[in-house]
């Protein structure tokens, strides 16, 4: 099984500043990684896919990047609203595996 | 609008049973990939279930053997079958689906909880 590592898992920022998540892969995966964000009580929303590709409807204040085993998160001005959960995720194979989440908190 | 709605989830004694139900609207059911993805109190997401729109399936180690999914395209419906339930189960079940499972989910539902205990 591929394991996700996600680093931190916990970060508090302002509104304003720039926040980077990281998320290793156990082995290599590609670009098969996928972005989510999740609010207390909501259902994930997926933010990019395919390591990079920001979904439609997502501000491009969001940007991923990375391959094989190492991606990355950047919010690059935090608004209210960025603070929640953010998980990666694993596409590549079964069984799909999630990182175990970064929570964005208010600083 | 593409929409998934789950019924079913209960409170339930361990060793018990349970099925869960997803309707879909609003896209061509048949045609989507769909799963079970569950997340227990305070903890992160866990993919639990796949079906492929050919009936391709996949589980993972923590269910295997004792929950099936399995769809209903005339219906337009996903099921999951849960049977031998451990405190360790309780969770919120989502159910979600998309065109291609490389890309991430394109649609889930709101959750139903499911909450295993004497």
């Amino acid at each position: 099984d591929i394991q996700m590592t996600q680093s931190p898992s916990s970060v508090s920022a302002s509104v304003g500043d720039r926040v980077t998540i990281t998320c290793r892969a156990s082995q290599g995966i590609g670009t098969w990684l996928v972005w989510w964000q999740q609010k207390p009580g909501k259902a994930p929303e997926r933010l990019i896919s395919s390591a990079s590709n920001l979904q439609s409807g997502v501000p491009s204040r969001f940007r991923g990047s990375g391959f094989g085993t190492d991606f990355i998160l950047t919010i690059s001005s935090l608004q209210p609203e960025d603070f929640a959960t953010y998980y990666c995720q694993q596409t590549n194979s079964f069984p799909i595996t999630f990182g175990q989440g970064t929570r964005l908190e208010i600083k | 609008q593409v929409q998934l709605v789950e019924s079913g989830g209960d409170l339930v004694k361990p060793g018990g049973s349970l099925r869960l139900s997803c309707a879909a609207s609003g896209f061509t059911f048949s045609n989507y990939y769909m799963m079970w993805i569950r997340q227990a109190p305070g903890k992160g997401l866990e993919w639990i279930s796949y079906l492929s729109s050919g009936g391709t399936i996949y589980n993972a180690d923590s269910v295997k053997g004792r929950f099936t999914i399995s769809r209903d395209n005339a219906e337009n419906s996903l099921y999951l079958e849960l049977s031998s339930l451990r405190a360790e189960d309780t969770a919120v079940y989502y159910c979600a689906g998309g065109g291609s499972h490389y890309y991430g989910m394109d649609v889930w539902g709101q959750g139903t909880t499911v909450t295993v205990s004497s």
